[in-house]
């Protein structure tokens, strides 16, 4: 079952734009990470964030989460057409390895 | 280092044929996963494993066998391939750095598209 579900599905914007990808969850946490997948290659991970943390950066990236609403967000400042890809947060609820659960992604499409 | 590699890159299949995913890494990570891709579905995880000799179900299981002899292959093996079976199949590791059973950063494999006519 899907865990994290993110929002928007899709989003398109133009470079230097900044894009922000929305993810909530049903259960306590462990971790959350995000990935980016583009078109027809395996998923690369992003960045890890623990469920004692509230914020995180990594370049570009600014991930943030909010245990209280079970969210997190992803935000991509000044975005490139490399950006373009299909983003996936998944979430570990620390009950076992591989319980790592992916939602359904949002598709960033960064036009030049 | 190769990281994670899966073979063939793509494949089709009749109804009713068996066939073997490959997938191998070279990081020596203690952990491995199956997951299958579907359009608007995200990833589902098909089985994992957390060292040679150890396997365990995921969330679709159903028509997948897996084993691991070594840690460095972990193949999935289709015993009647059905149409529902059609998907892009990912391989990933992981490691875990401090002990517990957290998941920690995956690293995956180009993927496998099975096509089952």
């Amino acid at each position: 079952s899907q865990q994290g579900e993110e929002d928007p599905q899709a989003l398109s914007i133009q470079e230097g734009e900044n894009a922000t990808m929305n993810c909530s969850y049903k259960t306590s946490i462990n971790n959350l990470q995000w990935y980016r997948q583009n078109s027809g290659r395996g998923l690369v991970h992003l960045i890890l964030i623990r469920s004692n943390e509230r914020e995180k950066h990594s370049g570009r990236l600014r991930v943030t989460l909010d245990t209280s609403k079970k969210s997190s967000s992803l935000l991509i400042t000044a975005s490139r057409a490399a950006d373009t890809a299909s983003y996936f947060c998944a979430t570990d609820p620390g009950s076992g390895y591989s319980t790592l659960t992916f939602g359904k992604g949002t598709m960033l499409l960064v036009s030049p | 280092n190769a990281g994670v590699t899966q073979t063939p890159k793509f494949q089709v299949l009749k109804t009713g044929q068996s066939m073997t995913l490959q997938c191998a890494q070279d990081m020596n990570h203690e952990y491995m996963s199956w997951y299958r891709q579907d359009p608007g579905m995200g990833l589902r995880l098909i089985h994992y494993s957390v060292g040679a000799g150890i396997t365990d179900q995921g969330e679709v299981p159903n028509g997948y066998n897996v084993s691991r002899s070594t840690t460095e292959d972990f193949p999935l093996r289709l015993l009647s391939a059905a149409p529902s079976q059609t998907s892009v199949y990912f391989c990933a590791s992981s490691y875990s750095n401090d002990g517990t059973w957290a998941t920690y950063e995956q690293y995956f494999g180009p993927g496998t598209r099975l096509t089952v006519t």
